[in-house]
């Protein structure tokens, strides 16, 4: 069954760097997303993303926020300059255009991001 | 804006017993869709279910089913006769995005613990 893959799984960096997650959707699947998880709170909607551009992005998503599809396959998140309440759990997605699974999320299963 | 409030945030119960998991959404918009995931300890997100506004058909899959009542804003979710490996975080989800773009909004979660 295809999946959502996602890495690292986990990374540890110090505050100021700048971390970039991949992502690698469904390969038919043309919307994205990135979603972020605090421990122990809720998932929140960072970012989607659609023909090569930001189709939507949350007050959460500021200018230390960036995302892109350098290739076909991979869609990645840069944080340039992270912070300490970076931390978190986050995750990629991605959605099917047309279909019976139209506007189902596909997660992947997390990328965690330690700041020290 | 959308919200999805679940009240409860822990249950504890036995192996075997049945557990109802709330949630509650608030939305304006006359479409829109109603998912359940569930987080086990490992961290990802798993899809369950997902409800579209206009199928109040309420669903039994096996040991889970779903109790959607419009008239509440209500969208149940319950396991029958629990095992310990039901043990998660389950989020209740809504989204209003026609088409494809599906931006989820989640509820807190409820953390379900089942004791053999």
């Amino acid at each position: 069954e295809p999946e959502v893959t996602q890495t690292p799984s986990h990374q540890v960096t110090q505050m100021g760097q700048e971390v970039i997650l991949r992502c690698v959707p469904i390969s038919n699947h043309l919307y994205f997303y990135w979603y972020r998880q605090i421990l122990g709170q809720k998932v929140e909607f960072l970012v989607s993303f659609y023909n090569n551009e930001i189709s939507e992005k949350s007050e959460i998503f500021d200018d230390q926020f960036s995302v892109e599809r350098p290739d076909g396959s991979n869609f990645t998140l840069k944080i340039r300059s992270t912070k300490l309440e970076d931390s978190a759990m986050y995750f990629c997605a991605s959605s099917a255009e047309t279909g019976p699974n139209t506007g189902e999320l596909f997660f992947g299963e997390g990328s965690r991001l330690t700041v020290l | 804006a959308q919200k999805v409030t679940q009240a409860q945030t822990e249950i504890s119960v036995v192996e075997k017993e049945d557990v109802t998991l709330d949630c509650v959404y608030e939305t304006r918009d006359t479409t829109y869709y109603l998912f359940w995931y569930k987080q086990p300890p490992s961290g990802e997100l798993v899809f369950l279910i997902r409800r579209n506004s206009f199928d109040e058909q309420n669903e039994i899959s096996g040991r889970y089913s779903w109790n959607f009542q419009k008239s509440t804003s209500s969208f149940n979710f319950t396991i029958t006769a629990s095992q310990v490996v039901d043990s998660a975080v389950y989020f209740c989800a809504l989204s209003v995005d026609t088409g494809a773009n599906s931006k989820l909004t989640f509820g807190k979660g409820i953390t379900l613990s089942v004791r053999p």
